[in-house]
């Protein structure tokens, strides 16, 4: 079974400041990982994604997010918001050893709320 | 490319009714995953078809059933609706044996009165 823990239910920031948004997961099996986005009453976006290889990943809208297996985290940055950056961020994880396609298991999503 | 599509966008019913939710996968796509999106919640995967059977399913009681027909495309049905069944449901679909990630569509909003 997996889990996935977003310990932040909301995370204010100013504009242009930089923001992180916390991501731990428990799993017994090697796991992918994602981040989406969903803006209001809308479907999930996905921001980026961990398969394999360098544990730094670059996604979308200048977001990144570094993969630390030791920690069992994979946390999401960005060094400086705009306001458009406003909605609800979801962590996922999938069982590696089924592929891509296999079910995700979501965090509880955190709130962004990027004020002037 | 429309992408994932879904319909009806909203839908209303009452207490002891069944609902019929339809999907239409990205182009190229062969598998289509249903989750249940509850108010200020994350999604919860209730099951996925590939190839015209259930290929996985999640913790949803059997009142939840599918059905993905030859073109690929799903429904999701919901027998003896209760209030608890109010959410966004969302269609994802993705391809077996390849690297994508699951697309996602606009979601369908269910409200039980």
């Amino acid at each position: 079974a997996q889990s996935v823990t977003q310990l932040d239910s909301q995370v204010p920031v100013f504009e242009e400041a930089p923001v992180e948004l916390r991501c731990n997961y428990s799993s017994s099996v090697s796991v992918y990982l994602f981040w989406y986005v969903q803006y209001p009453n809308q479907g999930l976006q996905l921001l980026l994604k961990y398969l394999s290889g360098s544990t730094l990943v670059k996604g979308i809208n200048g977001f990144e997010a570094e993969f630390n297996k030791s920690q069992t985290s994979f946390h999401l940055r960005k060094p400086s918001v705009h306001i458009s950056d406003t909605a609800e961020y979801f962590c996922a994880v999938s069982d590696s050893e089924t592929g891509t396609a296999s079910k995700l298991t979501f965090g509880t999503g955190t709130r962004l709320q990027v004020t002037l | 490319d429309a992408g994932v599509t879904q319909s009806p966008t909203h839908l209303i019913k009452t207490r002891g009714q069944q609902v019929t939710l339809r999907c239409s996968p990205k182009s190229g796509h062969d598998t289509v995953s249903w989750y249940q999106q509850a108010l200020g919640q994350g999604p919860q995967f209730i099951f996925q078809y590939y190839e015209e059977e259930e290929r996985q399913r999640g913790n949803f009681p059997d009142r939840f059933s599918g059905h993905q027909f030859p073109n690929y495309s799903s429904e999701l049905n919901v027998n003896a609706l209760w209030l608890g069944d109010s959410a966004l449901y969302l269609c994802a679909s993705s391809s077996v044996g390849g690297f994508d990630e699951q697309f996602f569509g606009p979601g369908t909003r269910l409200t039980v009165l």
